[in-house]
């Protein structure tokens, strides 16, 4: 079946340091991929989204690309800030609603 | 436009008790799914609900079930608690499009401790 697997955590980065959490995915024709951020104590907020390959989804300073040769969509910042701070979830959607999410990398950025 | 809210927001019960939980979408969304979030087994699909229809399902037991209203309220039951139960229920709503890539719009949760 559809799965995602991520990086574990936690990340545990400088401020403006480069972010890369890794992302690979199992999934039988053409998902759509995304990446959610869990702030403390707050609900998933979308973060990003790509719908095919070689798209590139980006937000506030975030980039991803989905590559469908490696089955990947690592998440990249060129340039943390301790606001950043949170848990990062992959997910991947077989065009249904239904989201399959990775486990999880909590990104812990220090001053 | 109101989010995502779910009440109540922190619930305790014991085992073998049953528990209901609410969901309200935003305005104009006909999609609502429920996950469930656990440290160990992270973030799982329970069930989604478009115009008062089931329209998917994840692995969960029979003891887990929802329903959607016309207002696309809805609502998720579990009977016969156990402890395993324990976690954060996540609702998210989405104007329900067919595609697959529909943003879905989170809830702050609701925590269920079963004791």
């Amino acid at each position: 079946g559809n799965s995602v697997t991520q990086m574990e955590g936690p990340v545990t980065l400088s401020e403006e340091a480069f972010l890369t959490i890794n992302c690979t995915y199992t999934a039988t024709g053409y998902p759509s991929l995304f990446w959610y951020v869990q702030y403390p104590g707050e609900g998933l907020q979308l973060l990003l989204k790509a719908t095919k390959a070689d798209d590139k989804g980006s937000n506030k300073g975030f980039e991803a690309t989905y590559r469908k040769e490696t089955t990947s969509f690592h998440l990249e910042k060129g340039s943390v800030q301790v606001s950043d701070s949170a848990v990062y979830f992959c997910a991947l959607s077989d065009n249904t609603d239904k989201l399959i999410f990775g486990t999880g990398t909590r990104l812990q950025v220090f001053p | 436009k109101a989010g995502v809210t779910q009440t109540p927001r922190y619930l305790i019960k014991t085992r073998g008790q049953q528990v209901t939980l609410s969901c309200s979408p935003i305005s104009g969304h006909r999609s609502v799914s429920w996950y469930q979030q656990t440290p160990g087994q992270g973030l799982q699909f329970l069930f989604e609900y478009f115009s008062e229809t089931q329209r998917n399902k994840g692995n969960f037991p029979g003891r887990f079930s929802g329903r959607q209203f016309s207002n696309s309220r809805s609502e998720m039951n579990v009977s016969t608690l156990e402890l395993g139960d324990s976690a954060l229920y996540l609702c998210a709503s989405s104007p329900g499009g067919s595609g697959g890539a529909n943003e879905q719009f989170f809830g702050p949760g609701t925590r269920l401790t079963v004791l």
